[in-house]
């Protein structure tokens, strides 16, 4: 079984600041892949970010990276410079063979 | 690249009648779709696998009688709500994984009401 964990219902963060959003996950599988997903009031999900959790090199997209802490299974996102287009849903995700998410994490950026 | 269409995007139906959802990846071979349930405010709830060719897995308490699920090319799957009740009136979307290292790419999912 695969169990992945967001402690955080709604962050905020003022434009050009940086906020980092918590993320745990629990899987006994070596094979395994983390997601960071996004979702605006379209509810359109639209991929962040990914890692192999087999890597320990932490990702980086642009203004979005990870920290990947292995051993504590945790895998939190920052997202750097913030802008008022990352107001969003967030959803932490863990794969084997299928997709499960968190709780997610509602991010507001503030003027 | 790696699209994936769902339609209808709406659809409100009488309770008791059948609704259909459909997703299709247009531009790659998707031998594993994936269904899930999202209501208000809340995460995105797996309800069930579904590969080509075979019959679908389903989540524990989700219903395979009520959420029939047919996955009869590598391009499309199809949700079939049987008998909707007000209950099953939800956000479903799709989702298809063309491999597991690409990442998984989601359609624009269905907001079902049954009146």
């Amino acid at each position: 079984a695969q169990t992945v964990t967001q402690s955080q219902p709604e962050m905020s963060v003022q434009e050009a600041e940086t906020v980092t959003l918590s993320c745990t996950y629990d899987t006994s599988e070596s094979d395994y892949y983390l997601f960071w997903y996004k979702q605006p009031p379209s509810r359109q999900m639209i991929l962040v970010i990914r890692q192999e959790a087999y890597k320990q090199q932490n990702a980086t997209e642009n203004r979005f990276s990870v920290n990947f802490q292995k051993a504590a299974k945790s895998f939190s996102l920052k997202i750097s410079d913030s802008q008022l287009g990352d107001a969003a849903m967030y959803f932490c995700g863990g794969a084997t063979n299928k997709l499960i998410f968190g709780t997610g994490t509602l991010l507001a950026v503030q003027p | 690249g790696a699209v994936v269409s769902q339609h209808p995007s709406r659809v409100i139906c009488k309770s008791g009648t059948s609704v259909k959802i459909e997703c299709r990846s247009l531009d790659f071979q998707a031998t594993t779709m994936f269904w899930y349930r999202q209501f208000p405010k809340q995460s995105l709830m797996l309800m069930a696998t579904s590969n080509e060719g075979s019959k679908a897995t389903y989540e524990q308490g989700v219903e395979k009688d009520k959420f029939l699920i047919n996955h009869a090319s590598l391009t499309l799957s199809t949700l079939t709500v049987t008998s909707a009740h007000p209950e099953d009136s939800s956000f479903y979307i799709c989702s298809a994984r063309r491999n597991r290292e690409y990442g998984y790419t989601f359609g624009s999912g269905t907001r079902l009401t049954v009146v």
